[in-house]
This record gives structure tokens, C-alpha cells and sequence, in this order.
């Protein structure tokens, strides 16, 4: 079965630290892509980063990057410079099947918190 | 260009009851997608809509369903409300594959009493 695991279902930071948020999948595909996602009090989801299987370099947008093992089957985020704003659920999520029948699987999510 | 918009935000329905929720995909996405959150878990796939046909659907009953209409709004629609039906009802809209990621709304907040 595609399965996503998120170990750690809390975390906490202080405020203009680094902190690391696990993921480990299941997937028997051979090209896709991986996600994380944000989902604040607002309830919306919102796309953090995004990175291709085929790519060996690790995916970074601004203050956020991620360790990609596809080996170890493993998508860790890591958030540096930890700002209040950052307080959140994230999950991370791939999609499975192809073509247009993508859907998104996600794991359980893992609660940040920022301290100041 | 717009996101995601779901209505209505919150909802009250007692068991038995029928619900239908809508939601307005992004400008240019073209397949919209279903997925119930229950408090402290990740969204679980409902279904998807693409050109205005079910085009894969998670393991949910058939009294879950839905409509996509041309302009690639979307309608969810739950019969016999059972109160495990209790959840957040996210939508998201992409263009096809979802390459470039998935844009979801903010929810419908669905209480069964």
C-alpha cells in the first residue's frame, strides 16, 4: 500500500532557529513528485516546496529546503530562521496514479510551534 | 487570478440529512478534487473530477458523489449523513496532473449532529 509517515506528531522551535520535520513514503514508482504542504489556523493548504523524484538536487525555496534520500525513501523539510508565521500543521504528500487520476496521499502531519 | 473558493465556510446538518458543497476551481485548472479531513488527520482522497467525469475516486461509499460543470466548478454531494461524516471537506483545483501542485480552498467545516 502508498503510505506517507510523518514520525513526529509535534515540534517546537524557537523563533529564528532551525528546525527539521521527517517524512518517510511508500511508493513502488519510479518518477514522481513529493510535497509539503502548510495548513495554519486558516485551515487552507498551502504549498510549501515541491520536489521531482528524477532530481538529485535537494529543492529549496527561500527559507525552506528539503533532504531528499529517494533511496531511503525519505523527504525531510528543514525550516530555517523559524519565524512566528511558521506555526502550523505540515504535511507532507505525493501523488499517486498518473496521468490526469493523481491523487494526493497524505500523512498524519506534524504540528510546529514557534516560540518567541 | 483567483484560488480556491469553497461554500459555505461551516455547516450544521442533523444525520440522515442530505449536504451539497460547492466549490470554484483556480482560473485555468481544469480537475478538481475532494478530500475529508477528520480533526488531527490528513486529508483522505475522495474523488476527483476532470472534464466534467469521475475520474478516480478513494475508498468512500457511493453515497458520497459529485458534479463538475463546464466551467469546471464543482458540487459534493453526501447522502444519509452519518455522524462519522463529521469533518473538514477541502477542495483542490490543478491543472490536470497536478505537476505544479494542487491549490486548495479553505474548507467546509461539516458538523453531523
Amino acid at each position: 500500500a502508498q503510505t506517507v509517515t510523518q514520525s513526529q506528531p509535534e515540534m517546537s522551535v524557537q523563533e529564528a532557529e532551525t528546525v527539521t520535520l521527517s517524512c518517510t513514503y511508500d511508493t513502488s514508482e519510479s518518477d514522481y513528485y513529493l510535497f509539503w504542504y502548510k495548513q495554519p489556523p486558516s485551515r487552507q493548504m498551502i504549498l510549501v516546496i515541491r520536489q521531482e523524484a528524477y532530481k538529485q538536487q535537494n529543492a529549496t525555496e527561500n527559507r525552506f529546503s528539503v533532504n531528499f534520500q529517494k533511496a531511503a525513501k525519505s523527504f525531510s523539510l528543514k525550516i530555517s530562521d523559524s519565524q512566528l508565521g511558521d506555526a502550523a500543521m505540515y504535511f507532507c504528500a505525493y501523488p499517486v496514479g498518473r496521468g490526469s487520476q493523481g491523487n494526493l496521499i497524505f500523512g498524519k502531519g506534524t504540528k510546529l510551534s514557534v516560540k518567541p | 487570478e483567483t484560488g480556491v473558493t469553497q461554500s459555505p465556510t461551516h455547516l450544521i446538518k442533523t444525520r440522515g440529512q442530505q449536504v451539497t458543497l460547492r466549490c470554484s476551481s483556480q482560473s485555468g485548472h481544469n480537475t478538481v478534487s475532494w478530500y475529508q479531513q477528520a480533526l488531527g488527520q490528513g486529508p483522505q482522497f475522495i474523488f476527483q473530477y476532470y472534464r466534467e467525469e469521475e475520474n478516480g475516486r478513494g475508498n468512500f461509499p457511493p453515497r458520497f458523489s459529485g458534479l463538475q460543470f463546464p466551467n469546471y466548478s464543482s458540487e459534493l454531494n453526501v447522502n444519509a449523513l452519518e455522524l462519522d461524516d463529521s469533518a473538514l471537506y477541502l477542495c483542490a483545483s490543478s491543472f490536470r496532473t497536478g505537476y505544479y501542485g494542487y491549490t486548495f480552498g479553505s474548507g467546509t467545516r461539516l458538523t453531523v449532529v
